[in-house]
């Protein structure tokens, strides 16, 4: 399977944990978005990172949440002490160049539940 | 401020029928339009994208529209199968920046 890959597909914490989300991209794919999804709402830009660079965090929590796109591996989201709001769907995509009219190819995201 | 709504919410249909959803927007300035389609407990699949200069695009069965002036698109579905039972998403993006924004999806049920 060549597409977007996200692990866990299902996450458990209880609150105050830690959450860590990860997204393996399209091969060739240097571009990543995070997007968050709550119950019967739209997806939410997060961030968008290139290799090892943040390009637009502007949809990111300012506390708590943090993201990164190291030069080898996966891309990270990382939610520290999580709280109840932080159940929603995660869902990653990734393109081969800024966005522009690019399709961006999702992955199938994580469900966090917060107990 | 920025935003994408969809009608209907939902939609039944039934078999072999055709169905056509709306999308409207205000996002400004306008670079292009997409339609995804995203199936129940998966990610979002890229139907169409349209930018400022087109006014239609097929993809198989799925046919969207755009029309830029009215800030109005359609995505019109043909004989429609089982299989199309989905949300369809229509998405956003404006110029000069790097974020998509998503309408809250048309839920899509055919049934037998």
């Amino acid at each position: 399977n060549a597409g977007v890959m996200q692990n866990p597909r299902h996450l458990v914490r209880r609150r105050g944990q830690e959450a860590r989300l990860r997204c393996s991209p399209m091969k060739g794919h240097s571009h990543v978005y995070w997007y968050r999804q709550l119950p019967e709402e739209g997806l939410k830009f997060m961030v968008y990172l290139q290799k090892e660079n943040i390009i637009d965090e502007s949809g990111m929590p300012k506390e708590r949440f943090s993201a990164e796109f190291p030069k080898e591996g996966p891309s990270i989201l990382r939610i520290q002490q999580v709280v109840r709001g932080d159940s929603a769907a995660y869902f990653c995509a990734s393109s081969p160049s800024r966005l522009s009219n690019q399709p961006q190819h999702f992955g199938d995201g994580t469900r966090l539940s917060i107990l | 401020k920025n935003q994408v709504e969809q009608s209907p919410q939902s939609l039944i249909i039934l078999e072999g029928k055709n169905c056509t959803l709306q999308c409207n927007y205000t996002v400004s300035p306008f670079s292009n339009l997409r339609w995804y389609k995203q199936d129940t407990g998966r990610g979002p699949v890229s139907l169409t994208i349209m930018t400022f200069s087109e006014n239609t695009k097929s993809n198989g069965r799925y046919t969207a529209t755009l029309d830029a002036d009215t800030k109005q698109s359609s995505l019109h579905i043909t004989a429609s199968q089982l299989s199309d039972s989905a949300s369809y998403i229509c998405v956003v993006s404006a110029e000069n920046t790097d974020k998509l924004i998503f309408g809250t999806g048309t839920r899509l049920q055919v049934f037998p």
